[in-house]
């Protein structure tokens, strides 16, 4: 099965601060995904990128949330202004094109927003 | 917007005892539908999946789920379970021509040796 790495696998910050979360995919594709997972709740949809552009997005995925391929081959999401509630796992995947939209899970990384 | 049901929150069987998990979904058109794991500690793997064809899928480590349309339901079984298929299992739906994946809520597997 095709890889996701995520880095880091764990941050933390300070609520306020900017984080940057990466994703670097082992193959090229096309379609990239953000997802999150607040302890003990259900997986959530944030972001759909595709062709570096966002194709879709979540009622979640508000003005403080970015994401770009800013060297073609990372794929980052950004949060300009942590919040406590952002506090939770965030993983990325990414689609095989033809693949009728299943998705490759990273293995996530762990936000703890003090 | 479609959103995805399982009605089990936290399942607790013993070792080669059936499993059956349910998983309904509103939403009335074409849709691709999955089922992942997600072992304690680990990310999220794909179980199985359901495009088209036989409603009936296999996936990995023994398990099977059923699709019937007129139920919007994709129930996940399998005969009998191990002490390893302890995890958190999760339906997700995927409508045709969207990418977007909703999930459920997820369902917690507890297998007792």
């Amino acid at each position: 099965e095709p890889e996701v790495t995520q880095t880091p696998s764990h941050q933390v910050t300070q609520m306020g601060q900017e984080v940057i979360l990466r994703c670097v995919p082992i193959s090229n594709h096309l379609y990239f995904y953000w997802y999150r997972q607040i302890l003990g709740q259900k997986v959530e949809f944030l972001v759909s990128f595709y062709n570096n552009e966002i194709s879709e997005k979540s009622e979640i995925f508000d003005d403080q949330f970015s994401v770009e391929r800013p060297d073609g081959s990372n794929f980052t999401l950004k949060i300009r202004s942590t919040k406590l509630e952002d506090s939770a796992m965030y993983f990325c995947a990414r689609e095989l094109a033809g693949s009728s939209y299943e998705q490759y899970f990273g293995p996530g990384t762990r936000l703890t927003v003090t | 917007a479609q959103s995805v049901s399982q009605h089990n929150h936290h399942v607790i069987l013993s070792e080669a005892a059936s499993l059956e998990l349910g998983c309904n979904y509103s939403y009335g058109g074409t849709v691709n539908l999955f089922w992942y794991v997600q072992y304690p500690g680990q990310h999220l793997q794909l179980l199985l999946k359901y495009f088209s064809g036989d409603p009936l899928v296999k996936g990995i480590k023994g398990f099977e789920a059923e699709f019937i349309k007129s139920k919007f339901s994709f129930n996940l079984r399998k005969p009998s379970v191990q002490w390893s298929d302890t995890a958190e299992y999760f339906c997700a739906v995927n409508p045709g021509g969207y990418q977007k994946v909703t999930f459920g809520t997820g369902t917690k597997l507890q297998v007792i040796p």
